[in-house]
């Protein structure tokens, strides 16, 4: 069964760092293209980064600079390294498989990243 | 503002259909047939619906279909039931440089 759980969100204050993980089990995160996808508090779905089996990377213009998605195949594991944080990238984080067609078949549930001083 | 623009609510009784519409540009739904749809209910994590315009993914039921016209894709859901009750999202492709976007949503009640 195909399993997504993020980790690591918090309360952070202005311009400082978090790293989410995202554990995948059932596939392997190394040969699927992998998707972080945020949803600010009463708003839409965002995407925000994407990392291909051969490592490509791609990030929206409102994060390109300040996030880096990664993964590690030994742990089999997504991340996303997040610095100058902002207000507004408080929301919540998914991590999602990606599927064909840019379309994403598995999602997590989500963790929570409140960035406030 | 999202990129994709889908009404905020739609409504619908029991056994009805209901349609939501999510209009783009040419460089995103026009351009491309990679238009997906998800559906979240509150608290969940969103769930494939339709991708690739109109494909299904296994275990979705045959009420839900997608099709597109020009720069506007459109998610059709028949026969309404009590758990179709949710937050829908469109989502497409729109080049290798801004790569997704995704619609606003649309909240569906059944009535």
């Amino acid at each position: 069964e195909v399993q997504l759980v993020e980790s690591g969100g918090g309360l952070v204050q202005p311009g400082g760092s978090l790293r989410l993980s995202c554990a995948a089990s059932g596939f392997t995160v190394s040969t699927n293209y992998m998707n972080w996808v945020r949803q600010a508090p009463g708003k839409g779905l965002e995407w925000v980064s994407a990392i291909y089996s051969g490592g490509s990377t791609y990030y929206s213009d409102s994060v390109k600079g300040r996030f880096t998605i990664s993964r590690d195949i030994s742990k089999n594991a997504l991340y996303l390294q997040m610095n100058s944080l902002r207000a507004e990238d408080t929301a919540v984080y998914h991590c999602a498989r990606g599927n064909t067609g840019y379309s994403s078949d598995y999602w997590g549930q989500g963790t929570l990243v409140t960035v406030s001083s | 503002q999202s990129a994709l623009t889908q009404p905020r609510s739609v409504s619908g009784s029991p056994g009805q259909s209901v349609t939501i519409s999510c209009t783009g540009t040419s460089s995103d739904v026009g351009g491309y047939n990679y238009v997906s749809w998800y559906q979240r209910h509150p608290g969940k994590a969103p769930k494939l619906m339709i991708y690739d315009v109109s494909e299904r993914p296994s275990g979705v039921p045959d009420r839900f279909s997608g099709s597109k016209s020009g720069n506007t894709a459109s998610l059709t859901i028949s026969g309404l039931q009590s758990e179709d009750e949710a937050d829908y999202y469109c989502c497409s492709y729109a080049g290798s440089y801004t790569f997704v976007v995704f619609g606003g949503g649309t909240k569906l009640t059944v009535l």
